[in-house]
């Protein structure tokens, strides 16, 4: 199992502005992965953080809107950038530890955009 | 690529009452392994249930089962005794053996009336 922690859990940010959340493993990880979760609708993926290469992101997500980093095999950051309220939403950390196993979540940063 | 189905927005069950989500899913890899996850209000996503697409038994986990046709490409989630706090939002997702990432399908919102 792991045991993830997220910071923040919740902001409220002004338009135009950036948040970074940060993601902490309780042991080390190949992959990690960030969702994005709009309000009433289920998890989509924004890109999977491997540790010493560039984020690999989905379709309608980029780099520049968000930002990726992972410098070790516990800590990944995900930046919200040039945020707009379209971009309120919960946003979360997510990692497998086994190949196929079940993905372990953190508990989410809540964004309000306003 | 990968599509999980989840046709039921919303559900409704009495309390102990056992309710079936219904998930359908699509993939062209022969190796895959199918997830049921809760999320109450709270927002946390909690692991459920796996089923390996080799399994030859129907995954459970105390009050969950997992209903799993492979040739109908189906794996529905049974609730048996329905509780009051089983009131959450459901989702199914999948894993294929050459994905490290995860894919959910839309979701189905679970309230246990008492």
């Amino acid at each position: 199992s792991a045991v993830i922690s997220q910071k923040p859990s919740r902001d409220i940010c002004q338009r135009g502005t950036s948040l970074t959340i940060q993601c902490q493993v309780d042991s080390q990880v190949t992959m990690m992965f960030w969702y994005r979760q709009q309000p009433g609708q289920s998890l989509t993926l924004i890109a999977t953080a491997n540790q010493g290469s560039e984020a690999t992101y989905e379709s309608g997500f980029v780099i520049d809107k968000f930002p990726i980093s992972r410098p070790n095999l516990t800590f990944s950051t995900l930046t919200v950038s040039n945020m707009s309220p379209e971009d309120s939403s919960i946003y979360l950390c997510s990692v497998a530890v086994s190949v196929g196993g079940e993905a372990f979540f953190g508990q989410g940063t809540r964004l309000t955009v306003v | 690529a990968q599509k999980i189905t989840q046709t039921q927005p919303g559900m409704f069950v009495q309390e102990k009452e056992a309710v079936t989500l219904d998930c359908t899913y699509d993939t062209s890899d022969p190796s895959y392994g199918l997830f049921w996850y809760k999320q109450p209000s709270s927002g946390e996503m909690i692991f459920l249930i796996y089923q390996g697409s080799y399994d030859q038994q129907n995954a459970t986990e105390g009050r969950y089962s997992l209903n799993f046709q492979k040739a109908r490409k189906s794996a529905n989630l049974v609730i048996s005794a329905s509780q009051l706090g089983d009131s959450a939002m459901y989702f199914c997702a999948m894993r294929e053996r050459n994905n490290n990432d995860m894919r959910f399908g839309a979701g189905t919102r679970l309230t246990v009336k008492p």
